[in-house]
């Protein structure tokens, strides 16, 4: 089976540097993606690791380890809307390849 | 280009009662996908569907049905509705080329009472 941990709640405030760590014990995995969601709304995506290695998309980055079986998202220059919570998901390969989801870090952004 | 749709956005429903809550997309996207998101729980797939007329189960089929007649529509059903299928059920899709970005509905609130 597949398991994904990843903390549950995550404080900071606006301007501020956050690290959200996922790490996972999976079989056929390929990637890591990171989904943001806001209270009521619908996941998103922002982000995929194939590789080891730091992938940068604007204030938003994403982190993987395969050999550690570790990820983890950052996110610069913290804005109010990004209080959201924010999933990792492992995409496996298990005879179709699919995403299995983390329960999700909620982040509170402060003024 | 409205993307994921799903109808209906809250139903409150009576213990064995059936529904049927409805998916469309407009990418042409050859897989979709349902999802139901408990509180703390994250998102949990029950069914997923890899083209037209095909369907397979996820983690959490039991007291789901699903079906896939034309490429654009994916419907979920519940037979019988019971108290622990209260959730919020997202519907995704996704292209067989970027299997890592599925792209969700707005999600359907199902109360069972």
């Amino acid at each position: 089976g597949q398991s994904l941990e990843q903390p549950s709640e995550v404080t900071a405030v606006e301007g501020a540097i956050v690290q959200i760590n996922c790490t996972y014990q999976t079989s056929g995995f390929y990637g890591l993606s990171w989904y943001q969601q806001h209270d009521g709304g619908a996941p998103t995506f922002l982000s995929y690791n194939a590789l080891d290695g730091l992938e940068e998309t604007g204030r938003f980055s994403s982190f993987l380890s395969r050999s550690d079986s570790y990820g983890y998202l950052l996110l610069q220059e913290l804005q109010m809307k990004d209080s959201a919570s924010y999933f990792c998901a492992v995409r496996v390969n298990t005879g179709f390849q699919k995403l299995v989801f983390g329960t999700g870090t909620r982040l509170l952004v402060s003024p | 280009n409205a993307g994921v749709t799903q109808t209906p956005k809250f139903r409150v429903l009576k213990t064995g009662q059936s529904m049927t809550l409805l998916c469309a997309q407009d990418m042409n996207h050859e897989y979709m996908y349902w999802y139901r998101q408990d509180p703390g729980m994250g998102l949990r797939l029950i069914h997923y569907s890899v083209g037209e007329g095909t369907t397979a189960k996820g983690e959490v089929p039991d007291g789901y049905n699903v079906s896939r007649l034309k490429k654009q529509n994916f419907l979920l059903g519940l037979e019988s509705a019971a108290p622990s299928q209260t959730s919020v059920y997202f519907c995704a899709s996704g292209g067989r080329a970027l299997q890592e970005t599925q792209y969700f509905g707005p999600g359907t609130r199902l109360l069972v009472l």
